[in-house]
């Protein structure tokens, strides 16, 4: 089956600095999602991406669909306390044949800590 | 905005006893799709409906079934549990047709412990 590289595995950094995260595939997705998780809670949609090239922003938070198909990143600006938590990128490959054939194959997260 | 909702919250369960799983969707969503998550772990596709159907299976085990209802809740059966069940499950739910289709919308998962 598909699998996503996502990396850094973990990220420490300080308050209002930059991070960046990326998820690579050795396969195409027609579309890629981020989510954050916060322990225990379900994963919480952050930016859907459509578009080979799409660069899309939502707050602090820009990702972009690369070009290959293959792999996406995801930026935060100024980071936050609240910020923390475990970052998901998530690939959907849209399977022929009707209906809603729509599952979702995740990375294996990035865990942020931002340190006030 | 209503969200996806998921019942109970957690469960307690002890081997070889059966469990069942509810999932309300977001309104007017008519795919709903099960994730089972293990500690440290990324979420893993189960199964899906889409307009009562099942529209596509994952890693879900022969002794787990899963159905869609007339009112696009689902339910998810899990007979004959084991250690290895514990996890926390998710619900998501999408609107099927359309360009939002991909955006699936997670509840706040189901902790299932087995003991």
């Amino acid at each position: 089956g598909q699998q996503l590289n996502q990396s850094p595995q973990s990220m420490f950094i300080q308050e209002g600095e930059d991070v960046s995260m990326n998820c690579t595939s050795s396969s195409i997705f027609n579309t890629w999602l981020w989510y954050k998780q916060d322990p225990g809670e379900g994963p919480v949609l952050l930016i859907a991406l459509y578009k080979a090239g799409e660069l899309t922003s939502n707050g602090r938070l820009t990702a972009q669909f690369g070009i290959t198909r293959k792999d996406s990143f995801l930026n935060i600006s100024a980071s936050i306390p609240s910020d923390v938590g475990i970052y998901f990128c998530a690939g959907l490959i849209v399977k022929g044949g009707g209906g809603s054939n729509y599952k979702l194959t995740f990375g294996k997260g990035t865990l942020l800590t931002v340190n006030p | 905005a209503a969200g996806v909702i998921q019942s109970p919250r957690h469960l307690i369960k002890e081997k070889r006893e059966t469990a069942t799983l509810k999932c309300y969707p977001i309104p007017r969503h008519d795919t709903v799709y099960w994730y089972q998550q293990g500690p440290g772990q990324d979420p893993q596709f189960l199964i899906s409906f889409y307009e009562k159907m099942q529209s596509d299976k994952g890693s879900i085990p022969d002794r787990f079934s899963a159905q869609q209802f007339s009112d696009y809740h689902s339910e998810l059966n899990m007979s004959s549990l084991e250690l290895g069940d514990s996890a926390l499950y998710f619900c998501a739910s999408s609107q099927g047709g359309g360009g939002l289709l991909a955006e699936q919308y997670f509840g706040p998962g189901t902790r299932l412990t087995v003991t």
